[in-house]
C-alpha cells in the first residue's frame, strides 16, 4: 500500500539546535516533494519544493534534502528559534508528470517545539 | 492581500443538516482543492477543480458536492450531515503550471453534532 510516514512525535530541541525532521514514504514515486509550515488554527504554509532530479535546496535556514532511492526527505532547520515551533507537513507530488496537474498527498506532519 | 478565504470560521450543525462552505481566491489560479484534516491524519483531498466549471472526485468525496462557476469561487456543500463529517476543512488554490505550491485558507472548523 502506499504511505507517508512523518514521525508522529513531537520533535524537542534547545534553541539555537539544528532541527531535523524525516518523511518517508512507501510504492510512489513523486516527482516533487514539498515542505509546509502549519500553526494552530491556521492553513499549511509553503515552505520549500524540491524536485526528484534535486539532491538539496535551501532557503534561509531551511535545507531539504530528497533521496528517492532511499524513498526519504529530510528537512533541516539551522539555528533553531522558539518561533520555528509548529507542526510542518510533507507533501508529495504524484501526478504533475503524468497530466500537468498538481496531485499532493500529504503526511501527517511532525510537530516540532523550540525551547529558549 | 486576501490571497484564500475561507467562510465561515467555526459551524455546529445538527445531524441531517445541511450546509455550504464558502472558499474564494483573489490571485487568479485555475486549481482549487478541498481537503478535510482530522487530527493525527493527514490533509485528505476532497474534491478538486481545474477550471471554471471543471470538478473532480479527490480521495473522499462521499457525502459532499462541489461547483466552480467562476475562477475565484469553490463552494463546498455537506448534505445531510453525519458525525464522520466533524473535521477541519481547507481550501486550497495553486496557479496552473505543475511545480507550483499550493495556497490555503485558515480552514472551517465544521463540529456535527
Amino acid at each position: 500500500s502506499q504511505k507517508i510516514e512523518q514521525n508522529s512525535e513531537a520533535l524537542n530541541i534547545q534553541e539555537g539546535k539544528t532541527a531535523t525532521l524525516t518523511c518517508n514514504y512507501t510504492n510512489y514515486s513523486p516527482a516533487y516533494l514539498q515542505w509546509y509550515r502549519q500553526d494552530p488554527g491556521r492553513g499549511p504554509v509553503f515552505l520549500l519544493l524540491i524536485r526528484e532530479n534535486e539532491k538539496e535546496k535551501r532557503k534561509e535556514r531551511l535545507k531539504v534534502t530528497f533521496d528517492t532511492t532511499l524513498k526519504q526527505s529530510l528537512f533541516h532547520i539551522t539555528a533553531s528559534q522558539p518561533a520555528d515551533s509548529a507542526t510542518y507537513l510533507c507533501a508529495l507530488d504524484i501526478n504533475s508528470m503524468n497530466t500537468g496537474f498538481q496531485k499532493l498527498v500529504f503526511g501527517t506532519g511532525t510537530r516540532l517545539l523550540v525551547s529558549p | 492581500n486576501a490571497g484564500v478565504t475561507q467562510t465561515p470560521k467555526f459551524r455546529i450543525l445538527k445531524i441531517g443538516q445541511s450546509m455550504t462552505l464558502q472558499c474564494t481566491q483573489d490571485m487568479n489560479h485555475n486549481y482549487m482543492y478541498w481537503y478535510r484534516q482530522d487530527p493525527g491524519m493527514g490533509l485528505k483531498l476532497i474534491y478538486y477543480s481545474v477550471g471554471a466549471g471543471i470538478t473532480d472526485k479527490g480521495e473522499v468525496p462521499n457525502g459532499y458536492n462541489v461547483s466552480r462557476s467562476t475562477t475565484e469561487d469553490f463552494p463546498l456543500r455537506l448534505e445531510l450531515a453525519a458525525p464522520s463529517q466533524t473535521s477541519v476543512y481547507f481550501c486550497a488554490s495553486s496557479p496552473r503550471q505543475s511545480n507550483q505550491p499550493q495556497h490555503f485558507g485558515d480552514g472551517t472548523r465544521l463540529s456535527i453534532l
